[in-house]
C-alpha cells in the first residue's frame, strides 16, 4: 500500500531536548516536505526537498533541520526544541513538484 | 507571490443542504489548484485538483470545484452535505518552488 509513515504520531517533550521526527514513503518519490499545521494559519511548509542530498527551507524554518540521504527518507530535526515548536506536524511527498501530495497521518508535537 | 484566501473559517450546513467552501487564489501565472479534506486525527486527503483544461474539476465523495480564472476562484461545492462530510477543508495552490500554499482551511459542520 502506497503510504507516508511518521513516527512518533504523538510526543512530549521538554524545552532543549533534541529530537528527530522520522519521515519514510514508498512510493519512489522524488519530492518531500513538512509542513506545519496551526490553529487559525493552515498549514505552513518549513523545509523540502527535491531529490537526495538536495534541500531547501520553505517559509518557516527556523529552529529546523532535515536530512535526505536515502530517496525514502526525510527526517525532521529539532536540535533544541522551544514551546513555540509546537505544533501538528505533516510530512508529505509527490512524485515531482506539482503534482499529488501524499500526506502522513501527522505527528503532534507539544513542548513544555 | 502566490496565495489562497479561504472565506469562512467554520461553515454549517444541514444535512442534504448545499455545500459551498470558497476559495480565492492569487497568482501572476496560471496556477494549479487543489482541495484537500482533513478528517479528525488524520492527514490530509487530496479532493481534487486543477492543472489545465476543464474548468469544471470533480472530485471525490461528490465534491466539484470550478476555475473562475476571470474572478480568481476556486469554490467548492457537494449538491448534498452528509454528515460524514463534517471536517476541515483546505483550499491550495501550488508555489514557484513546487510547494503547496495553504488556506487557513475551512471547518465544516453537518447538522442532522
Amino acid at each position: 500500500e502506497a503510504q507516508v509513515t511518521q513516527n512518533p504520531r504523538y510526543l512530549i517533550t521538554v524545552t532543549g531536548k533534541k529530537l528527530t521526527v522520522t519521515c519514510s514513503q514508498n512510493m519512489n518519490h522524488e519530492y518531500m516536505s513538512w509542513y506545519r499545521q496551526d490553529p487559525g494559519l493552515g498549514l505552513r511548509q518549513i523545509y523540502y526537498s527535491m531529490n537526495v542530498e538536495v534541500t531547501d527551507k520553505g517559509d518557516v524554518p527556523e529552529g529546523y533541520k532535515v536530512s535526505r540521504k536515502e530517496k525514502r527518507n526525510f527526517p525532521l530535526i529539532l536540535e533544541s526544541p522551544s514551546p513555540n515548536q509546537t505544533s501538528l506536524y505533516f510530512c508529505a511527498s509527490s512524485l515531482s513538484k506539482m503534482v499529488t501530495a501524499f500526506f502522513g497521518q501527522g505527528t503532534r508535537l507539544t513542548v513544555v | 507571490a502566490q496565495s489562497v484566501t479561504q472565506l469562512g473559517s467554520h461553515v454549517s450546513v444541514s444535512e442534504g443542504a448545499l455545500v459551498l467552501l470558497r476559495c480565492n487564489y492569487s497568482s501572476s501565472v496560471p496556477p494549479y489548484l487543489f482541495w484537500y479534506v482533513q478528517y479528525p486525527n488524520q492527514g490530509l486527503q487530496l479532493l481534487l485538483k486543477y492543472t489545465t483544461g476543464a474548468t469544471l474539476v470533480k472530485g471525490i465523495n461528490g465534491f466539484e470545484a470550478e476555475f473562475k480564472k476571470s474572478e480568481t476562484s476556486f469554490h467548492l461545492t457537494k449538491p448534498s452535505a452528509h454528515m460524514s462530510d463534517a471536517a476541515e477543508y483546505f483550499c491550495a495552490t501550488g508555489g514557484s518552488q513546487g510547494n503547496l500554499i495553504f488556506g487557513k482551511g475551512t471547518k465544516l459542520s453537518v447538522k442532522p
